[in-house]
């Protein structure tokens, strides 16, 4: 079955720690995407990639880094800047080619950071 | 940055009553997608719209673009138990400096049995 994986489910951080949410997908798609989704919010876009070795910033990156070094994958480390990382972060994907925003966007489960 | 607003943000209904969920953008946009979050999940993909006033079905639900393309409408017709959810509208203004879509607030839908 083709899919997202996204893991851990529930990841817990301690003050002034760097984590790292893990992202993998096996559709062969370009596009990749990571979310935040606060309780009562609609998803707000931290960053994107649409190919190999390429990313750009979405509206929240501040406080955020991620890689593209294989197509398959697309981690987000959260790092110490990031000061209200208690969050639901989904990761998803899209075939890529084109214009992105045409494009329906395919997720995983989630993972949802806390703050100890 | 361009917002997507969408109302209401809850909803409790009957089973078997309707349902309609709002989704307005100030500015017009290229396309609008709608997502479905059932508690606990993960936004699944429902429907794109791109033409000015189109329509389009899928079994109970209607989905509307409307004429200027500054919003669109959800409506859910005699609601079940597993239309319980969240749904998103998600859309892009076509020559902003955003690339990528932006995703409404969502409409929490409770359907009481």
């Amino acid at each position: 079955d083709g899919g997202i994986t996204q893991s851990p489910k529930y990841l817990f951080r301690k003050e002034g720690q760097n984590v790292t949410l893990s992202c993998e997908q096996n559709l062969n798609h370009d596009a990749m995407y990571w979310y935040r989704q606060d309780p009562g919010q609609g998803l707000r876009l931290i960053y994107y990639s649409q190919i190999v070795n390429d990313f750009q910033k979405g509206d929240i990156a501040e406080g955020y880094s991620v890689s593209r070094e294989k197509k398959e994958s697309f981690p987000l480390t959260v790092t110490s800047a990031q000061k209200n990382p208690t969050a639901f972060y989904l990761c998803a994907s899209s075939i890529g080619s084109g214009t992105l925003s045409n494009q329906p966007q395919h997720f995983g489960d989630g993972t949802r950071l806390s703050i100890l | 940055g361009q917002q997507v607003m969408q109302i209401p943000q809850y909803q409790h209904v009957q089973e078997g009553e309707d349902f309609t969920t709002y989704c307005n953008s100030s500015t017009t946009l290229s396309n609008i997608q709608w997502y479905k979050q059932r508690p606990g999940g993960h936004p699944v993909f429902l429907i794109q719209l791109v033409k000015s006033g189109e329509v389009k079905k899928q079994k109970r639900l209607t989905f509307q673009f409307g004429e200027a393309k500054k919003n669109s409408s959800l409506h859910i017709t005699a609601t079940q138990t597993t239309d319980v959810g969240t749904y998103f509208c998600a859309g892009r203004v076509p020559s902003g400096s955003a690339r990528q879509l932006t995703f409404g607030s969502g409409t929490q839908l409770t359907v009481l049995p």
